[in-house]
């Protein structure tokens, strides 16, 4: 199976900054890493997919960019709303392991 | 729009048996590739198991954890997925979400786009 490694497990920002958020990978899968943000009680929403493409509808201050088997989620200019858990997640072969999960709450 | 309501889930002894269900609206439902992922209280997402569409021959995958007492199934008449959850162990006790598997605009690159609200199994004596 794949190994999703992600850091930090929780981050602490403030409105208007930028974060980064990585994940690693136990073995190259191109670009099959999506980025999800999941709030209390709501459903998961997808952020980004093949590793660096904006879903349809989500804000342009969230990106994605792919070095070998690192990964990361860059949010732009934090708003209130982006407060909330991130994961990762390979869809290069199943299972389809997520990562660990990076709480963003406000400092 | 593209709605996924799950329903199913309650309290459960161990060792017993549950069905749940995912209803689907707002696409096309027999094309479509069909996952289940869980999260236990306090814990992050965990994979649990797809079924493809029948087009693309049926097959179902599942997370070591539950392979032999999870069955992912689906009925594409009545554009809902099922997960039926055998023996349950305390450690199942999570939200369970449905979501779909969609190769994004035509590319190779596959993500879960709709996801549903999540049913709570609670396994308690």
């Amino acid at each position: 199976d794949i190994q999703m490694t992600q850091s930090p497990s929780s981050l602490s920002a403030s409105v208007g900054d930028r974060v980064t958020i990585t994940c690693r990978a136990s073995e190259r899968m191109s670009s099959y890493l999506s980025w999800y943000q999941h709030r209390p009680g709501k459903a998961p929403k997808l952020l980004i997919y093949a590793s660096s493409s904006l879903q349809s509808g989500v804000p342009s201050r969230f990106s994605g960019s792919k070095s070998g088997t690192d990964f990361t989620l860059t949010i732009s200019g934090l708003q209130p709303e982006d407060f909330a858990t991130y994961y990762c997640q390979q869809t290069y072969t199943t299972p389809h392991t997520f990562g660990q999960g990076t709480k963003l709450d406000i400092k | 729009e593209v709605q996924l309501v799950e329903s199913g889930g309650g309290l459960v002894k161990p060792g017993g048996s549950l069905r749940l269900s995912c209803s689907v609206s707002g696409l096309s439902f027999s094309h479509a590739w069909m996952t289940w992922v869980r999260q236990a209280p306090g814990k992050g997402l965990e994979w649990v198991g797809r079924i493809k569409s029948h087009t693309d021959d049926g097959t179902t995958h599942y997370a070591t954890p539950v392979k032999g007492r999870f069955t992912i199934s689906r009925d594409d008449s009545k554009a809902t997925l099922y997960l039926d959850i055998d023996s349950l162990r305390f450690e199942d006790t999570a939200i369970y979400y449905c979501a779909t598997d969609t190769f994004l605009y035509g590319g190779p690159y596959d993500a879960y786009d709709f996801w549903g609200q999540g049913t709570l199994v609670t396994v308690s004596s």
